[in-house]
């Protein structure tokens, strides 16, 4: 079955720092990745997703996120924070082939303090 | 524009009564999914569907049923309500062909 491993569940930071959100998947074929953000009391949206191509994917708010095959990761960076950013970030992947169903990872809680 | 909603927004109930919770999307959208949010889980699949009459069993289905009769709603029941069915519900859906998922605001159901 494929797994999702969000390697924090709470991350703080200071407002303007540099974030990495870790994310790591278990498959052996071939996958896409999403990452998607929920502020408080609402829906997910979505950040940014990687289907093919360039294994550096660039989202909204500033945030991208690298695709690394051979440690089967798929980690989210910004390179300066705000503290709107403050919200519940989630990694999820679907497995190749005719499904549309997607897995979520734990989430990650960010926490931006000034 | 395009949407997904989800109503109520909260709702709260007793045990053992059934209580159905809506979601409805102007995406025209073949997939439509349902999730629950608990604290330390994430986000766990209920049921799923790819089409009208089409309906699956996700990875925590028991006490829970779906109908699709078009391809804006996708109601959600719960048959007999438990105290471990207190979560906050996320309806999404998703275009043939695509795989991200557009997410509604959520329900949040107490179960008393």
């Amino acid at each position: 079955a494929q797994s999702v491993t969000q390697l924090d569940s709470q991350v703080p930071v200071f407002e303007e720092a540099p974030v990495e959100l870790r994310c790591n998947y278990s498959s052996s074929v071939s996958v896409y990745l999403f990452w998607y953000v929920q502020y408080p009391n609402q829906g997910l949206q979505l950040l940014l997703k990687y289907l093919s191509g360039s294994t550096l994917v660039k989202g909204i708010n500033g945030f991208e996120a690298e695709f690394n095959k051979s440690q089967t990761s798929f980690h989210l960076r910004k390179p300066s924070v705000h503290i709107s950013d403050t919200a519940e970030y989630f990694c999820a992947v679907k497995k190749g082939g005719s499904n549309y169903k997607l897995t979520f990872g734990k989430g990650t809680l960010l926490t931006v303090n000034p | 524009d395009a949407e997904i909603t989800q109503s109520p927004r909260h709702k709260i109930t007793e045990t053992g009564r059934q209580v159905t919770l809506a979601c409805h999307q102007t995406w025209n959208h073949n997939n439509m999914f349902w999730y629950r949010q608990d604290l330390g889980h994430g986000l766990r699949l209920i049921h799923y569907s790819y089409g009208v009459q089409d309906t699956n069993k996700g990875e925590v289905s028991d006490g829970y049923s779906v109908s699709r009769s078009n391809t804006e709603d996708l109601p959600l029941t719960l048959e007999s309500a438990a105290s471990s069915q207190t979560s906050v519900y996320f309806c999404a859906s998703s275009g043939q062909g695509a795989y991200e998922q557009y997410f509604g605001p959520g329900t949040r159901l107490t179960v008393t």
